[in-house]
């Protein structure tokens, strides 16, 4: 099955700097990559997602990268913000019918004012 | 995900007690899943179902049941034979066929153990 390695586990950035995750896939037919943002207590919510046909996707401060032939992925915030504190999981769809979204183990991003 | 409701927010459970999660969309998604989550940890699937009446087991689906009777509700039974299971447990739904295949989250159950 597929399997998601994320990286860094932990991350912290001042206000106003830029922020990268990374995350890396296993199974090279898995064709669909969404970033989920969770806050303490809450529910993951849908960020930005990719798909294998786009190399590269934004939407104001948050960009998503798409690498097939490496097998990774990655999130950049630009221009972070208190508010951008929360845990980060990538995931990746496994092939075939079952459809299930693989994801990574998180990234604790803190963004100290 | 607004159209997706879990209940309740919090639940408690007693030794040898079967409790049961319950999970509700309105959304007309044929797909739905339940993940478990630890402190600090990732997401992990407990059961999925893409369509009614069928559903399959996850990473983890020891120790819990689920049954789908109609296309808006998922219900999770966690049972006795479930040692360990405090967690938040969050339900998911998504468009199976579809390339807009994006999961949207329930706001999630943490389950105690008394």
């Amino acid at each position: 099955g597929e399997n998601v390695e994320q990286h860094p586990s932990t991350l912290s950035v001042q206000e106003g700097d830029s922020a990268v995750i990374k995350c890396t896939y296993s199974d090279s037919a898995s064709n669909y990559f969404p970033w989920y943002k969770q806050e303490l207590g809450k529910r993951p919510q849908l960020i930005i997602d990719i798909r294998s046909n786009v190399g590269e996707k934004k939407d104001q401060r948050i960009a998503v990268t798409l690498n097939k032939t490496a097998k990774h992925f990655s999130l950049h915030i630009t221009e972070t913000q208190p508010e951008d504190s929360a845990v980060y999981f990538c995931a990746a769809i496994q092939s075939g019918s079952a459809r299930q979204l693989t994801f990574g183990s998180g990234t604790q991003l803190t963004v100290l004012p | 995900d607004g159209g997706i409701t879990q209940s309740p927010k919090y639940l408690f459970r007693k030794e040898g007690q079967n409790v049961t999660l319950s999970c509700e969309q309105n959304l007309n998604h044929d797909a739905m899943y339940w993940y478990r989550q630890d402190p600090g940890q990732g997401l992990r699937l407990i059961y999925y179902s893409q369509i009614v009446n069928d559903f399959q087991k996850g990473d983890i689906a020891e120790g819990y049941s689920v049954s789908r009777e109609k296309k808006e509700s998922f219900p999770l039974t966690v049972t006795s034979a479930q040692k360990n299971p405090t967690a938040f447990y969050l339900c998911a739904s998504s468009i199976s066929d579809s390339p807009q295949r994006a999961q949207y989250f329930g706001p999630g159950t943490r389950l105690l153990v008394l």
